[in-house]
């Protein structure tokens, strides 16, 4: 099992363009959720999802976007890109939404300039 | 809504010594209890958790972690730490039936030296 991937990596984007970070989980885990950690703040969860189709906001939605259309995958859009998004972007999944353990990507770093 | 308080940013501690990361956190449900580690340039991986029963709880790399259900704690420990445990430490809390993600603190940065 890889468990949960992100891409990319690192990327470096100019204020205004908008992107999407992909994050893809091979555990058929029904729960899946986004965070961004920034220094000295601990992580923030943006956006969740509970199964294909259905996805609730978190603590700091704002200027993101997300869609489930299959178990598997569950990205994160950047729809016009703020100096404030910059950020390490975590994806997560679990089996279900009780005190299942979440399971982290290993992250993907953003620039906003 | 649930929030954490870690109470150190910065913990300095000499190898082979013994090590405790506090941690509180608020709530007016009940919740799960997580501690999470994140090595340099890594993802989280998960250090420990209570959901139930035992206060006690053993987790990998030597670590335990206590629930004090009075005073609102989860503090992490560990009797004799090593060059290799230098990290950073979060503790979460989950909502008990909740579907939203967890609430972390604002993590503290465990320095062992030499």
């Amino acid at each position: 099992n890889a468990g949960v991937t992100q891409t990319p990596k690192f990327q470096v984007l100019k204020t205004g363009q908008s992107m999407t970070l992909q994050c893809a989980q091979d555990m058929n885990h029904e729960y899946m959720s986004w965070y961004r950690q920034d220094p000295g703040m601990g992580l923030r969860l943006i956006h969740y999802s509970v199964g294909a189709g259905i996805t609730d906001q978190g603590e700091v939605p704002n200027g993101y976007n997300v869609s489930r259309s299959t178990t598997e995958d569950f990205p994160l859009r950047l729809l016009s890109a703020a100096p404030s998004q910059t950020s390490v972007y975590f994806c997560a999944s679990s089996y279900g939404q009780g005190g299942e353990t979440q399971y982290f990507g290993p992250g993907t770093r953003l620039l906003v300039l | 809504a649930q929030s954490v308080t870690q109470l150190d940013s910065q913990v300095p501690v000499f190898e082979e010594a013994p090590v405790e990361l506090r941690c509180n956190y608020s709530s007016s449900v009940s919740v799960y209890l997580f501690w999470y580690v994140q090595y340099p340039n890594q993802g989280l991986q998960l250090l420990l958790k209570y959901l139930s029963g035992s206060t006690l709880v053993k987790g990998i790399n030597g670590f335990e972690a206590e629930f004090n259900k009075s005073q609102t704690s989860f503090h992490l420990r560990k009797p004799s730490v090593h060059i290799s445990d230098t990290a950073e430490y979060f503790c979460a809390v989950k909502a008990g039936g909740g579907a939203d993600g967890l609430t972390f603190g604002k993590g503290t940065h465990l320095i062992i030296q030499p």
